[in-house]
């Protein structure tokens, strides 16, 4: 089974300072990859996802991943980060071999900004 | 468009109690997904529908967790007789057909309590 890690549970940024959340999968077939974000007392919001073409990925609210096969990363970044940008993020991936559309989420990693 | 609903949005029970919660999808959404997100971990996928049948239950205790879809529509997940370890937040999520390109849409939970 696919398996992601996400390293640091907890991150904090000045507001404005660069956002830079990581994120590594476990497999030899690169995967489908996704980054979900998670704003208290709500479900699930999805910020982006790499499934095949361009490796630098844009999503919502000017976050950004890029994929690296090399290095089986797809790490989750913004130029300057706001307020409203704290909450939980979580990587998630789907084996591309899978039909399922089951996925499989990283424990997460708290965003903290301070003003 | 309204998102997805879950009700009750909290609840305490004892162990060895039993408890049920609804998921109403998007309207039109064919797949549905119960999640199982204990604090401090990503969520765990429990069980998926594609209209009312049964795609993967592979994770589903099946020993106390039961799932129905009826109609194709709402959905319930029961835990009968529930036990400390089920403390966690249950998320229901739909998407419009079973494959990973499309976007899950995530309800708001239910937060569960077993004392």
């Amino acid at each position: 089974a696919q398996s992601v890690t996400q390293l640091g549970s907890h991150v904090s940024v000045s507001e404005g300072a660069l956002v830079l959340l990581r994120c590594n999968y476990s497999s030899s077939v690169p995967p489908y990859l996704f980054w979900y974000v998670q704003y208290p007392n709500q479900g699930l919001q999805l910020l982006l996802k790499y499934t095949t073409g361009a490796t630098l990925v844009k999503g919502i609210n000017g976050f950004e991943a890029e994929f690296k096969k090399s290095e089986t990363s797809f790490h989750l970044t913004k130029p300057s980060a706001h307020m409203s940008d704290a909450a939980e993020y979580f990587c998630a991936v789907s084996d591309r071999t899978n039909t399922g559309n089951q996925f499989y989420f990283g424990t997460g990693t708290s965003l903290t900004v301070i003003p | 468009e309204a998102g997805v609903a879950q009700s009750p949005r909290y609840k305490i029970i004892e162990k060895r109690q039993s408890v049920a919660f609804w998921c109403n999808p998007i309207s039109g959404h064919a797949t549905l997904y119960w999640y199982q997100q204990i604090l401090g971990q990503g969520p765990k996928l429990l069980i998926q529908f594609q209209n009312n049948g049964v795609v993967d239950d592979s994770q589903l205790p099946k020993d106390r967790f039961s799932a129905e879809r009826l109609k194709g529509v709402d959905s319930t997940l029961k835990i009968q007789p529930a036990k400390l370890e089920d403390s966690a937040v249950y998320l229901c999520a739909s998407s419009l057909i079973v494959t990973v390109l499309y976007e899950q849409y995530f309800g708001p939970g239910t937060r569960l309590t077993v004392t």
